[in-house]
């Protein structure tokens, strides 16, 4: 079945340096998506991308839909201690459209002030 | 403001006990999901649903099953519950033909 290969696992990094991490599929995907998960909170959505080859920043985030669109990227700048957390990629179910995602298993990162 | 809840945010029960999980969103959105976050923080879906189609993850013990009152809501009942049942339960939602699902705060069932 369809599978997300998220990397690294966790990371650890001082404050203020730049963070990369990356989710490769099995499968075509139509949509990448990235979430933030906080400590007993729910998945927020950082980015949603649309197209291959599409570069997409939020503040100091910035995601990239993979050419073979079988990637993505999300690449954070200058951390600082509040990004810490597991980051997910997700994608739809079976190439399909709707919120049924498959996600990765998460990059959990560790900022040291 | 709080766009997709669930209720309560801990549940603690016995084995066998049979519970239920509330969960009401507020964005206007016409289908809803279950995820579950077992304790590697691994998320999956359960189920999704909207006013005509109900889609099943084939992995999910028909022990589960999700009743919708109306389009905003989407409760979670678990029958006869498990020690393995145990983990975060997700509730998300999103318009119909969009890929962005915005999630709920979880509850963390715990049974003993």
């Amino acid at each position: 079945g369809q599978q997300l290969n998220q990397s690294p696992q966790s990371m650890f990094i001082q404050e203020g340096e730049d963070v990369s991490m990356n989710c490769t599929s099995s499968s075509i995907f139509n949509t990448w998506l990235w979430y933030k998960q906080d400590p007993g909170e729910g998945p927020v959505l950082l980015i949603a991308l649309y197209k291959a080859g599409e570069l997409t920043s939020n503040g100091r985030l910035t995601a990239q839909f993979g050419i073979t669109r079988k990637d993505s990227f999300l690449n954070i700048s200058a951390s600082i201690p509040s990004d810490v957390g597991i980051y997910f990629c997700a994608g739809p179910f079976d190439g399909g459209s709707q919120g049924n995602l498959i996600f990765g298993k998460g990059t959990k990162l560790s900022v040291k002030p | 403001d709080t766009a997709v809840s669930q209720t309560p945010k801990y549940l603690v029960t016995q084995m066998g006990n049979d519970k239920s999980i509330k969960c009401e969103q507020n964005l206007g959105h016409d289908t809803m999901y279950w995820y579950k976050q077992d304790s590697k923080k691994f998320l999956k879906i359960m189920f999704s649903y909207n006013n005509k189609e109900l889609i099943i993850n084939e992995t999910v013990p028909n022990r589960f099953s999700p009743k919708s009152p109306d389009k905003a809501h989407l409760n979670l009942h678990i029958n006869s519950l498990e020690l393995g049942d145990s983990a975060v339960y997700f509730c998300a939602s999103s318009l119909r033909g969009t890929t962005e699902a915005f999630f709920g705060q979880g509850t963390r069932l715990t049974v003993v």
